[in-house]
This record gives structure tokens, C-alpha cells and sequence, in this order.
């Protein structure tokens, strides 16, 4: 398994302003994603977050909006910018350590935009 | 396209009896199968998965499912439910690049 931590877990945030959220595992992996649940929702992924390069986008999803980070084999973020309520999710990180293995998921980040 | 169907938005059973939740996929190729487990307020945890070799996996917490290629289902069972059992579950489908295509989710009541 992998441990994942993600910050903040929780934010009440202002709309037009942006949000960054961090994802930290305690081992190398090789594959980083980034998802949405929206309230009463499966989980949609936007993103994968690639080491060195830019994200790879899902559709519906673009770079202006989510911006994401991978600095290394450990680390991600993502960032929701200008907030509006229609954002207001929970934004979960998965990472798994090779292709074609399971996912582990983070405790998720729930982003409340007034 | 990949797709997964859970039928059952909302099952209540009471503690002690089984437990069958429902899962359909629609993939074009040899499926990598997942189910998860979540908590409220909490991440998702892997219950079990399905690679390849023996359809029927077993998982943690005493799940198990049972893979069936010609109805393209993965179900979830228990056979005594505890009620630290209720919360939502997700099946999933993994394709190629490990992206993973999640079912709606049956949340689960357990009642004394």
C-alpha cells in the first residue's frame, strides 16, 4: 500500500480566489491522478499528473482551471482556480506504484467556495 | 466505451445477514476490477481486485466477489454483515495508463 497525505483536508474558500492542494506519498510512484467527487457523486478524474511534464487532462477538465504540479516521484498539487460555488467538491489524489495496479487513495480535500 | 453500472444506489440490510452488491462493466478489453470502500468524511480503500487467475478474490473485512466474464458483473459479497459495514462502496474498472473508470456508488444502511 501507500501512504498519502493531503492538505488541507478541509476550506471554506471565497469565490474568484484559488485554492491550492497538496499531495504527498511517502514512497516513489509512478503514477499520480487527481479526482473530483462532487456532493452525492462518483468520482470523476481530471488529471494525470505527470513528473517533469505537464498534466494529461481529461475532457472537460483544462490547465487555465486546474493547474497541477509534479515536481517529483512523491509530490503533486493541484490548484482550483477562480473559485466559483460550483466547485465545491471533494478533490482526491490517487497514486499507484506501477500500470495496471491498484489505486490508493488520499483522506480527499473538501473544498466549500461561498 | 468503459463504463460501470452499481444498479443499487442504496441497499439497508440488518447486521448479521448477507450482503450482495450489485456491479456491471462494459470494457473492450480483459478488465482490471476493483472494489472500494468509503467512509464518511474519509478517502477510498481497496476492498479487493481482480487481475487475472481465480474469479472468486477475497478482500479485506471478510468481502469477497466473484468475477463473471459472460455477464460482465463483479459483485461484492458478505456473508454477516457488521454494522462498522455501513458506508458507500465504488466498484471500479482500471484500463490502460491505470485510469479508472468508477461505478456511482451503493451506500450502505446497516440496521440492528
Amino acid at each position: 500500500s501507500a501512504v498519502i497525505s493531503q492538505k488541507p483536508s478541509r476550506d471554506i474558500c471565497q469565490r474568484g480566489t484559488s485554492l491550492t492542494i497538496q499531495c504527498q506519498v511517502d514512497s516513489q510512484v509512478t503514477m499520480m491522478f487527481w479526482y473530483r467527487q462532487q456532493p452525492g457523486q462518483s468520482l470523476t478524474l481530471i488529471a494525470t499528473a505527470n513528473q517533469g511534464s505537464e498534466a494529461t487532462y481529461e475532457s472537460g477538465f483544462v490547465i487555465d482551471k486546474f493547474p497541477i504540479s509534479r515536481p517529483n516521484l512523491t509530490f503533486s498539487t493541484l490548484t482550483v482556480s477562480n473559485m466559483s460555488p460550483e466547485d465545491s467538491s471533494i478533490y482526491l489524489c490517487s497514486v499507484a506504484r506501477t500500470t495496471n495496479t491498484e489505486a490508493f487513495f488520499g483522506q480527499g480535500t473538501r473544498l466549500t467556495v461561498v | 466505451a468503459q463504463s460501470v453500472t452499481q444498479p443499487d444506489i442504496h441497499i439497508t440490510v440488518s447486521e448479521g445477514a448477507s450482503l450482495e452488491l450489485r456491479c456491471n462493466y462494459s470494457y473492450g478489453a480483459t478488465p482490471y476490477l476493483f472494489w472500494y470502500v468509503q467512509s464518511p468524511g474519509q478517502g477510498l480503500q481497496l476492498l479487493l481486485k481482480y487481475f487475472s487467475g481465480d474469479t472468486l478474490v477475497q478482500g479485506i473485512k471478510g468481502f469477497e466477489a466473484e468475477f463473471k466474464r459472460s455477464q460482465s458483473s463483479f459483485n461484492l459479497r458478505k456473508p454477516s454483515v457488521h454494522w462498522s459495514d455501513a458506508a458507500e462502496y465504488f466498484c471500479a474498472v482500471g484500463a490502460s495508463g491505470n485510469q479508472f473508470y468508477f461505478g456511482t456508488g451503493t451506500s450502505l444502511t446497516v440496521i440492528p
